[in-house]
C-alpha cells in the first residue's frame, strides 16, 4: 500500500499562471480532503471531496481554486492565476469508505512557490 | 467558529527533560489528534483521542484530553534529539472537518 501520493513534491509557478496539484489516494480510500499550509502556521482545511462529488469547499477560496475527484484518477487541486500568496504546502488527506477521521492519512504534500 | 491554540508555539529543551505542549479549544469536541511533522515532510499521526479523560502513551510521549476543559496535553518524558519536530494537535470540528493549532516547533539539544 503505497500511502497517499501526491505530485509534484514542488512545483514553481509565476504569478499569473495555472497550477495543478495531483493527489492519489490510498488504495480502498473513496474520500480526499484538502489542506492549506501557509509558512509557520497550522493546516487550514479547504475541500471535501468524494468521488464525483464535492462534499464541503467551505474553506476554498471564491475564486480561482477549483477541485475536482473524478471517477478515474487522483483528485486535482487547482489554481488558476496564481499569486504570491497562494505560495504555501498544500497537503492531501484520504479516508476509507467509513469516512473516519482517525483512519485518515496525509500525504507529503505539494509546495507550491509563485515568483 | 471553533479556534484552537498551542502553547508553547516555540520550545527549546536539553535531553532528559520533560515537558508539555498545550492545546486548547474553543467549542464543544470529543475528538482531538496529534501529529508531528518533520521538516518538510507530511503528518505523522500520534494519537487519535476519542473521549473525555482519554490518555495515550507512545514512547516518551503522552497525550491527554480534558473535554471539559477544552484542554489537551502532550507530554514529553525524558526528551531525546530524535523528538525535535513541529508538533500539531487538531481537533474534529464535525462534518469531517479538522481545525489545527498553529504548532509546537520543538528543538531538543543534546
Amino acid at each position: 500500500n503505497a500511502g497517499v501520493m501526491q505530485n509534484p513534491r514542488h512545483l514553481v509557478r509565476r504569478r499569473g499562471q495555472e497550477a495543478r496539484l495531483r493527489c492519489s489516494p490510498m488504495k480502498g480510500h473513496s474520500h480526499v480532503y484538502w489542506y492549506r499550509q501557509l509558512p509557520e502556521e497550522g493546516l487550514k482545511f479547504m475541500v471535501y471531496l468524494q468521488k464525483e462529488n464535492i462534499i464541503d469547499e467551505s474553506g476554498m477560496p471564491k475564486e480561482r481554486f477549483s477541485a475536482e475527484f473524478p471517477k478515474e484518477g487522483p483528485s486535482i487541486l487547482r489554481i488558476q492565476q496564481v499569486v504570491r500568496g497562494d505560495s504555501a504546502a498544500y497537503f492531501c488527506a484520504s479516508s476509507p469508505p467509513s469516512a473516519r477521521l482517525e483512519e485518515a492519512f496525509f500525504g507529503q504534500g505539494t509546495r507550491l512557490t509563485v515568483v | 467558529e471553533l479556534k484552537v491554540e498551542q502553547n508553547p508555539l516555540f520550545l527549546s529543551m536539553q535531553e532528559g527533560k520533560n515537558y508539555t505542549i498545550y492545546c486548547n479549544y474553543s467549542t464543544t469536541s470529543d475528538r482531538l489528534y496529534w501529529y508531528r511533522q518533520d521538516p518538510g515532510k507530511s503528518l505523522e499521526s500520534l494519537f487519535v483521542l476519542l473521549s473525555n479523560g482519554a490518555v495515550k502513551q507512545e514512547g516518551r510521549l503522552m497525550a491527554s484530553l480534558d473535554t471539559k476543559a477544552r484542554l489537551s496535553t502532550l507530554h514529553i518524558t525524558a526528551a531525546v534529539h530524535d523528538l525535535s519536530a513541529t508538533y500539531f494537535c487538531a481537533v474534529d470540528e464535525g462534518a469531517q472537518k479538522l481545525v489545527f493549532g498553529q504548532g509546537t516547533r520543538l528543538t531538543i539539544n543534546p
